[in-house]
Formats: C-alpha cells, sequence, structure tokens
C-alpha cells in the first residue's frame, strides 16, 4: 500500500540537543512538506521541497533544517536554536503537475516533547 | 502568515444532526481542501474543489467552491459519533509557491 511514514510516532529528547524526525513516502510524489501543530492551533509550514536537492524556506523555518537527497525521504531536523520544539510535526506530500496536484496527503506525525 | 477565517471553532451535536461549517477569505483561492483529523493523527483529505460554484459530495459530506472564489462550505448530514474530530480547510490562491493557506479549524463533537 502506498502511503506516508513517519517515525518515531513519540520522541523526547532533552533541551539542547538536535533531533531529526524521519519521513519517507512511496506515493512517487515530487513535493514533500513539513508542518508543526500546537494546541488549538492550525498548520504552519516549516519547510517544503519540490524536487530532490531542492528545498525552500516555509513560515516558520528558523531553527529547523531539512535535507533532501531522494524522492522518497524528506528528514527534518530540529536543532538546539528552536525556542519551543515541543509540537506535533506533520509530514505531507503531493504531486507538482496535474490536475490534484494541490492535494496534500499526511503521515500520522511525530510528537516531539523536549524535556 | 496568512489564515483562513474558519467558523465555528467548536461545535456539539446530537447524532443524526447536520452539521454545516465555513471557511473565508480576504483573497481569492484557486483550490479549497477540506481535511478531517482524529486526536493524534495526520489530517485526511476529504474533499478537494477547484472551480468556483463547485459543489462534491464523497458520502454524507458535501463541499461548496463559493461563487465569489473567496469561501467555501462543508456539510455533514445525519451525523454519527464517528465524525467526531477537528475539520480544517485550506486553500491554495493565484502563483506557484504551493503553500496552502490553512483555517484553525471546526472542533466537533457528536452525542450519540
Amino acid at each position: 500500500d502506498g502511503g506516508i511514514t513517519q517515525s518515531p510516532k513519540y520522541l523526547f529528547r532533552k533541551e539542547g540537543q538536535n533531533v531529526t524526525l524521519s519521513c519517507e513516502q512511496n506515493l512517487n510524489h515530487d513535493a514533500m512538506y513539513w508542518y508543526r501543530q500546537d494546541p488549538g492551533q492550525g498548520l504552519r509550514l516549516i519547510y517544503y521541497s519540490q524536487i530532490v536537492n531542492d528545498f525552500q524556506k516555509g513560515d516558520i523555518a528558523e531553527g529547523y533544517s531539512v535535507s533532501r537527497e531522494k524522492k522518497e525521504s524528506f528528514p527534518l531536523t530540529v536543532t538546539s536554536a528552536q525556542k519551543n520544539p515541543t509540537a506535533f510535526y506533520l509530514c505531507a506530500s503531493s504531486l507538482v503537475t496535474g490536475p490534484s496536484y494541490n492535494e496534500q496527503f499526511f503521515g500520522p506525525g511525530t510528537r516531539l516533547t523536549v524535556l | 502568515g496568512q489564515q483562513l477565517n474558519q467558523s465555528p471553532q467548536s461545535m456539539f451535536i446530537q447524532e443524526g444532526e447536520d452539521v454545516s461549517m465555513n471557511c473565508t477569505s480576504s483573497s481569492i483561492f484557486n483550490t479549497w481542501l477540506w481535511y478531517k483529523q482524529d486526536p493524534g493523527e495526520g489530517p485526511v483529505l476529504l474533499i478537494a474543489l477547484y472551480k468556483a460554484g463547485e459543489l462534491t459530495s464523497n458520502g454524507r459530506l458535501t463541499a461548496q467552491f463559493g461563487i465569489t472564489r473567496k469561501d467555501s462550505f462543508l456539510n455533514i448530514s445525519a451525523s454519527i459519533p464517528s465524525d467526531v474530530g477537528i475539520y480544517f480547510c485550506a486553500g491554495l490562491g493565484a502563483g506557484n509557491n504551493r503553500k496552502l493557506i490553512w483555517g484553525l479549524g471546526t472542533s466537533l463533537a457528536v452525542n450519540p
């Protein structure tokens, strides 16, 4: 079955440590996205990538970094520079052409807690 | 960043009732998407709308792309307990920056 996987589901880290969240998709989508969700909030875009080896900052990129070395993978690193990293992180992917290219499909999310 | 105005913020209804929620924007959109999110899970796409005036159904769900291109509506008929969750609207304006604009969600509770 095609889909998006994120691992782990729950992640705990000490303050000051960098942590990398995994996102893999087998939908053959060119575009991938990272969002952050806080309680009672909508989704805020961190980074997105439309093609391998290229990515753009979203609305809240400070304190985060990404890489896109493979079409299937788009890992997100939460660095120690992120002031308030505890949140629910969602990865999504989409096509970049065709009638449904705006439709983003989401993984199950990773809940990061920084102690 | 820009956000959509989504209302109501929350709803508590009896099983079997119909539900309506809407999103409005100050700018014109070319695409409207409606998602449902269960607690602790990722959002699931319910309906996608691409044309002004378009009315699309998915089972008991019906969504419309407003004729002004600045709003969209989602209706759920004959609600059931599994409809519980948060419903988000998202829109995409002109241009090709691929950045969806999101509403803050409508939290739906259904009393069996």
